[in-house]
């Protein structure tokens, strides 16, 4: 079974400065989409960024970029130039292309603090 | 705005009822996706619809069960509720049931169980 883990349950980062969120992933297929999502304090989850694993370029959009690596399953989040409306929770998520597998799996997501 | 709705925004009841919570997805998205998201915890994934019909199964209790309706709505219903229960329930819609386009989520439904 696919499995997502986010090891830093919390990070901190001075604004403006740049931060990275790790994300690791288990699975068997070699097709597949990988998701950041963030979730601020109303609660409204919104998608940040998106990989497809069959594209070598890292996604990238705005402050916000991937470091994919599929030999070994990890997919971190870069944000640059950190804001205050940055503070959010973030959730790395994984979806399969293979039958039984569309479902979404989430990490267990990190708290991420921005410093004024 | 996402554009999916979900009802109510919030509710409480206490052990034992039921309730029903209610989705609309965005217009001309044909999935629905429910999501159950417990204090501090990350979303577990319950079930899946498309155009009607169920697609994929998570980790959904037997005492939860859902639908789509014709118009493409959904509901989720949750019955002998349980303390445990108490969470925050999300419902995301997407265009497609095999392509993994992007899921919208709605702002949710904060069930208490007192």
């Amino acid at each position: 079974a696919q499995t997502v883990t986010q090891s830093q349950p919390e990070m901190s980062v001075q604004e403006a400065e740049t931060v990275t969120l790790s994300c690791t992933y288990d699975t068997s297929e070699s097709d597949y989409y990988l998701f950041w999502y963030k979730q601020p304090p109303s609660r409204q989850m919104i998608l940040v960024i998106r990989q497809e694993a069959y594209k070598q370029q890292n996604a990238t959009e705005n402050r916000f970029s991937v470091n994919f690596q599929k030999a070994a399953k990890s997919f971190s989040l870069k944000i640059s130039d950190s804001q205050l409306g940055d503070a959010a929770m973030y959730f790395c998520a994984y979806r399969g292309t293979t039958s039984g597998t569309y479902k979404y799996i989430f990490g267990t997501g990190t708290r991420l603090k921005v410093l004024a | 705005d996402s554009g999916v709705t979900q009802t109510p925004k919030h509710l409480i009841t206490a052990t034992g009822q039921r309730v029903t919570l209610r989705c609309s997805p965005r217009s001309g998205d044909l999935s629905v996706y429910w999501y159950q998201q417990s204090l501090d915890q990350g979303l577990q994934f319950l079930i899946q619809y498309y155009n009607g019909e169920e697609r994929a199964k998570g980790n959904i209790l037997e005492r939860f069960s859902a639908q789509q309706f014709p118009d493409l709505h959904s509901e989720l219903n949750l019955s002998s509720l349980e303390l445990g229960d108490s969470a925050l329930y999300f419902c995301a819609s997407s265009v497609a049931q095999l392509a993994p386009d992007t899921q919208y989520f709605g702002p949710g439904t904060r069930l208490t169980v007192l």
